[in-house]
């Protein structure tokens, strides 16, 4: 597509569901990133992908976050039984390649809402 | 690790006056350092880049220079406008890591 897509926009769920976060990245990006944009606390790294794989997983704050991408394209940002702290913006963003010089281009967010 | 301090917003500011917002950062070795813009309602988006010491970064009319010497990368403009309304980020990259952000600067210019 023309630019990185994440879906659902908005998200609003019970405390103790389960999430299933969605992003499509621009065609051909080999690398993914997920992060997380939280009022007064700026834009927390989660997780990033080299094609299928994820070298750093360090930013997961906890185990209920996981992720995976299949097919070297879309990715899942997956949180089980969500807590109220997890409400925030997640943002996808990709770019060709992980060179660390690379332009990253981000999607519009899924704003999660946890009651 | 790595990290990014920048200066606590909101910055206001009238129109066609002059800005400066400071960002310093904390890295081993030599990263790349980045400025992004997010302008209401609208996805970040890359500003200007700056990959090695003394580099200058520039891109409408905003300007950063890599200070290896005070690790820092303050992003300038001589004149703002309304439209420059946004919140800023400060970045960097190493090798093999994910961009780091800093928390970002809210700047809003009055008419």
């Amino acid at each position: 597509g023309a630019g990185v897509s994440q879906s659902p926009s908005n998200k609003v769920t019970e405390k103790g569901k389960d999430v299933e976060l969605r992003c499509d990245p621009i065609s051909g990006h080999t690398a993914l990133y997920w992060y997380r944009q939280s009022l007064g606390q700026g834009l927390e790294f989660l997780i990033y992908f080299q094609g299928n794989s994820a070298p750093d997983k360090s930013g997961l704050p906890s185990d209920r976050f996981s992720a995976e991408r299949t097919g070297g394209s879309v990715s899942t940002l997956t949180i089980q039984r969500t807590q109220q702290e997890d409400s925030a913006v997640y943002l996808c963003a990709s770019s060709s390649t992980a060179n660390s010089n690379e332009k990253l281009f981000f999607g519009s967010g899924t704003q999660l809402s946890v009651l | 690790g790595d990290s990014v301090t920048q200066m606590e917003g909101p910055v206001t500011l009238s129109e066609e006056a002059s800005l400066t917002i400071n960002c310093t950062y904390t890295a081993t070795g030599y990263p790349s350092l980045f400025w992004y813009v997010q302008y209401p309602g609208e996805g970040l988006q890359l500003l200007l880049k700056a990959t090695k010491a003394d580099d200058k970064g520039s891109n409408k009319g905003f300007e950063a220079t890599y200070r290896k010497e005070t690790t820092s990368f303050h992003l300038e403009k001589g004149s703002v406008q309304v439209s420059d309304s946004a919140v800023y980020f400060c970045a960097l990259c190493q090798a093999g890591t994910a961009l780091i952000f800093g928390k970002g600067t809210t700047l809003s210019v009055s008419s």
